[in-house]
């Protein structure tokens, strides 16, 4: 158990709807971010953010945003969903940027 | 060219064989992650390492800075290190946490 917590687990919904992605990071860890891993694609770096601020943009369309709390949880949001936007989404936690990060076990989002 | 290579790409070993994975990377660093991904999609966060060497139970986990490359070594191999191994670094240039990311090893150990 990394200490960090994604919900849900699973979620499928239809195309052109919004979900939003849960994570909850470690204990003690300020920087979240958020990855993409589409269908046997490599981790996608959309956004990380460090104690309540964006600190990083990675590829993250227009559609999808990001927030951070000040409980330090952060949500993904993803509107319009295409098809395209199914994929397994990580969320990881760090004390810091420049420190180990920890991984969530995943949500497994499915556009039908 | 990728800034982070591995090979193999794929790798298919019995049970109890020294396992060997390799990530050759082209930028400077400030430091190279090795994960584990779980067929179930799971990430586990294996070392983290600027230089030398880390051990962690069967694996092992060695860097060498000047020549850019690092290796991962499971010993006494088992069907549970069954996983896609993910070799990650950390531009030096890059003040963020903006990791750059190897294809992947799919590792399958028969019993």
């Amino acid at each position: 158990d990394s200490g960090v917590t994604q919900t849900p687990k699973h979620l499928i919904t239809a195309t052109g709807q919004r979900v939003t992605l849960r994570c909850s990071p470690r204990s003690g860890d300020l920087s979240v971010y958020w990855y993409q891993q589409s269908l046997d694609q490599g981790l996608q770096f959309l956004i990380q953010y460090y104690n309540g601020e964006e600190r990083a943009k990675g590829n993250i369309l227009e559609r999808f945003s990001a927030q951070q709390f000040p409980d330090l949880h952060s949500e993904l949001n993803l509107s319009s969903l295409e098809l395209g936007d199914s994929a397994l989404y990580f969320c990881a936690s760090s004390v810091v940027s420049n420190t180990e990060a920890f991984f969530g076990q995943g949500t497994r989002l499915t556009v039908v | 060219k990728n800034e982070v290579e591995q090979s193999p790409q794929n790798l298919t070993a019995q049970e109890g064989e020294f396992i060997t994975i390799n990530c050759s990377y082209s930028v400077g660093i400030s430091a190279l992650h090795w994960l584990q991904q779980h067929p179930g999609g799971g990430i586990v966060s294996l070392f983290m390492l600027s230089s030398g060497k880390k051990k962690h139970g069967r694996l092992i986990a060695t860097i060498n800075i000047q020549e850019k490359h690092s290796s991962l070594h499971i010993t006494a191999s088992h069907p549970r290190d069954s996983a896609v191994y993910i070799c990650a670094v950390r531009s030096r240039a890059d003040s963020n946490y903006q990791l750059i990311w190897g294809a992947g090893t799919k590792l399958i150990i028969k019993p």
